[in-house]
C-alpha cells in the first residue's frame, strides 16, 4: 500500500460544477495535509493546508479532513477552466520535522 | 521575493556523464529538500537537509547520487555516472519551520540523460 493514495484521473466536470478530489493515506499519526496544483511543466505551488478535523474553507476551495478514516478531500467550487491541473495531496510524516510524501497526483480537466 | 532558485533549468546529457543540479533557496529558509518527478513514480522526496545537515537521505536511489549542502544559501545534487533512467524532473523546494509546513518549489531541472 502506498503512504498516500489519490485517483489519477483525469477527473473531467463542467465549467461552474462543483470538482471533488480524494485522498487516503496509510501513517494513522500523520498530522498536517496539504493540496499542491502543478500546471503542466510548471512546479507545485500550495493550495490549502488542513491540520484539523473538518472543513477548511478559502475562496473557491474547500479542504475537509476525517484523521479516523485516514481521508483527505479537496472541493472546488464554481470550477474554472483555469483550474485545470494536476492536484497532488501531500502529508507531512513527522510532527516535529518537514517529511512530505506526495500522492500521485489526480488531473482534472474543467472543460467550458 | 526571490523564490527559490534552480540551475540548469534544462540539461542534456549522454549516458556516463556527471550531471551537477544546483538550487539556492530562499533566504532565511531552515529547510531544503531535493525531490524527482516522473510521470511513473510521482514526486519522491530524494533527500532533505535542516540548517544545513542531511536528515534523511532513504530516497536516494542509490550511490551515484550524492547532495551536499555547503551553506544556507546553496546545495547541490549530483549524479555520477548518469544513466537514462535519471531522466526526470528534479525540483528543489525550501521551507521555514515556522511558517507552518509550507514548502515553496523552484522552477525544476529538466533531466534528459541519453
Amino acid at each position: 500500500q502506498k503512504e498516500v493514495e489519490q485517483n489519477s484521473g483525469p477527473l473531467s466536470v463542467p465549467e461552474g460544477a462543483i470538482a471533488s478530489l480524494n485522498c487516503t493515506y496509510s501513517d494513522r499519526g500523520s498530522q498536517s495535509f496539504f493540496w499542491y496544483r502543478q500546471y503542466s511543466g510548471k512546479s507545485p505551488e500550495l493550495i490549502m493546508s488542513i491540520y484539523s478535523n473538518g472543513d477548511k474553507e478559502d475562496g473557491r476551495f474547500t479542504a475537509q479532513l476525517n484523521k479516523a478514516s485516514q481521508y483527505v478531500s479537496l472541493l472546488i467550487r464554481d470550477s474554472q477552466p483555469s483550474d485545470s491541473a494536476t492536484y497532488l495531496c501531500a502529508v507531512n510524516r513527522d510532527n516535529y520535522g518537514q517529511n512530505f510524501v506526495f500522492g500521485p497526483g489526480t488531473r482534472l480537466s474543467v472543460l467550458p | 521575493d526571490a523564490g527559490v532558485i534552480q540551475s540548469p533549468r534544462h540539461e542534456v546529457t549522454e549516458m556516463g556523464q556527471e550531471v551537477t543540479l544546483r538550487c539556492k533557496p530562499i533566504s532565511g529558509h531552515d529547510y531544503l529538500f531535493w525531490y524527482r518527478q516522473t510521470m511513473m513514480r510521482g514526486l519522491e522526496l530524494l533527500i532533505y537537509f535542516n540548517n544545513n545537515v542531511p536528515i534523511d537521505d532513504s530516497g536516494m536511489p542509490e550511490d551515484r547520487f550524492s547532495a551536499k549542502m555547503p551553506n544556507a544559501s546553496f546545495s547541490t545534487l549530483k549524479i555520477q555516472p548518469s544513466e537514462p533512467r535519471d531522466s526526470a524532473v528534479y525540483f528543489c523546494a525550501s521551507s521555514f519551520e515556522s511558517s507552518g509546513n509550507t514548502i515553496y518549489f523552484g522552477e525544476g531541472s529538466w533531466l534528459t540523460v541519453v
